[in-house]
């Protein structure tokens, strides 16, 4: 079965400090993966996905994603957090399991809170 | 403006009284479907939709209901509420399920 962890439930950063939120993740075949953020009372917002090619992947707001296939990894990144970062942070990966077909689903993981401090 | 449009955005009611969460996308896309948050368990899959009258079920379809009469609606029913329902829910659509665009919620207390 196809999941997604996140293996920190907060991660804890000095504003300007680079910050890391982990993801890894288990599929069966080739992943398709996405960060969304998520701002309190506020939907869900798109970061970035990787679907193919580089393993570097930019996204808004200055984040980037380092797709990682033999380490089963996609870590966020930025290299200069700022406070207005604060916020929960999701990893997912598209289910496109065998049994299902191609069903479209996202799988999340459960989530990191960022916290930026001044 | 792109968006998924989720109605209402607060909801308390009372266990057993019929409710239904609408869901409304602008951008012509095939494939939508709800999500439920709860702390610690990231978001749920509850029903989902490939297309006009295609339906199917997530993750945890129990106590819902969906329909898609129209490409651009997706409504979230629940005919029975019960307390262990509430929750933060969402709505996404997708086009080719590349990319997906997300509803700003809808919070649920069922007491």
């Amino acid at each position: 079965a196809q999941s997604v962890a996140q293996p920190e439930d907060q991660v804890n950063v000095a504003e300007g400090n680079p910050l890391t939120v982990k993801c890894t993740y288990s599929v069966s075949g080739n992943p398709y993966l996405f960060w969304y953020v998520q701002y309190p009372n506020r939907g869900l917002q798109f970061l970035l996905k990787y679907i193919t090619g580089d393993n570097l992947v930019k996204g808004s707001y200055g984040f980037e994603a380092e797709f990682n296939k033999s380490q089963t990894s996609f870590h966020l990144k930025k290299p200069s957090a700022l406070v207005s970062d604060s916020a929960l942070y999701f990893c997912a990966v598209r289910d496109i399991g065998l049994r299902s077909g191609n069903t479209g689903k996202l799988i999340f993981g459960q989530g990191t809170t960022l916290q930026v401090k001044p | 403006e792109a968006q998924v449009t989720q109605n209402p955005r607060y909801l308390i009611t009372v266990t057993g009284k019929k409710l239904t969460v609408t869901c409304s996308q602008n951008m012509n896309h095939e494939y939508m479907s709800w999500y439920r948050q709860d702390p610690g368990l990231g978001l749920r899959q509850i029903y989902y939709s490939m297309n006009v009258e295609v339906t199917d079920k997530g993750d945890v379809p129990e106590g819902y209901k969906v329909s898609r009469k129209e490409k651009r609606n997706f409504p979230l029913i629940l005919e029975s509420p019960s307390p262990n329902q509430t929750s933060l829910y969402f709505c996404a659509s997708s086009l080719y399920g590349n990319g997906y665009t997300f509803g700003s919620g809808t919070r649920l207390t069922v007491v």
